[in-house]
């Protein structure tokens, strides 16, 4: 079957830094998704990764290993309005979209 | 521009009640997707349309029907109420199925209560 694991919540502190671990075993791979998602809102876009590597943006970063099924989303400098979920999703080989469960994030002063 | 809206925001329905949910978007995109969200789970896909006048089942297609009216519209019907449908609901669209152009962007859900 297919699955996509990333932990329940995790917890860090203002000003500090966060890795946001996903693993991934699905049919085929046609590309990785991260994207955020607020308390009683819609998910919103972070990043895109299809090739191997790290992918930077601001203060967020996605990594990529496709050969251990493995990406990574990195937070610097972590401010209070980072607290939300963080869903990672794969493309499979049919070009359906898997979702994880997300990884909820609490931000603490 | 208003990407992706949905109505209602919130409803609460008995059981064996019917009740349509509206999705349209203005980014001129020919994917549209609906999707429930649980608590503990992922987005569980419904149904989506590759395009105006096609619909195709998603993981959980059981108890909802759709229809792709238009380019813009796309509409999810329960036609009986479960509570095992209490939920959140969330449209998304996107301009293709490859790579990049699979960004989906998402309504801001219908919350749903069935008692």
């Amino acid at each position: 079957g297919q699955n996509i694991d990333q932990p329940t919540e995790m917890t860090a502190t203002e000003g500090a830094i966060v890795q946001i671990n996903c693993t991934y075993q699905t049919s085929g791979f046609n590309g990785l998704f991260w994207y955020q998602q607020h308390a009683g809102e819609a998910p919103t876009f972070l990043s895109y990764n299809v090739l191997d590597g790290l992918e930077e943006k601001g203060r967020f970063s996605s990594f990529l290993s496709r050969s251990k099924g493995y990406s990574y989303l990195l937070l610097k400098e972590l401010q209070m309005k980072d607290s939300a979920s963080y869903l990672c999703a794969v493309t499979d080989s049919n070009y359906q979209l898997i979702w994880g469960a997300g990884t909820k994030l609490i931000i603490k002063p | 521009n208003a990407g992706v809206t949905q109505t209602p925001k919130f409803r609460v329905l008995k059981t064996g009640q019917s009740m349509t949910l509206l999705c349209a978007q203005d980014m001129n995109h020919e994917y549209m997707y609906w999707y429930r969200q649980d608590p503990g789970m992922g987005l569980r896909l419904i149904h989506y349309s590759v395009g105006e006048g096609t619909t195709a089942k998603g993981e959980v297609p059981d108890g909802y029907n759709v229809s792709r009216l238009n380019k813009r519209e796309f509409s999810l019907r329960l036609e009986s109420a479960a509570p095992s449908q209490t939920s959140v609901y969330f449209c998304a669209s996107s301009y293709g199925t490859s790579g990049r152009q699979e960004t989906q962007y998402f309504g801001p859900g219908t919350r749903l209560l069935v008692l």
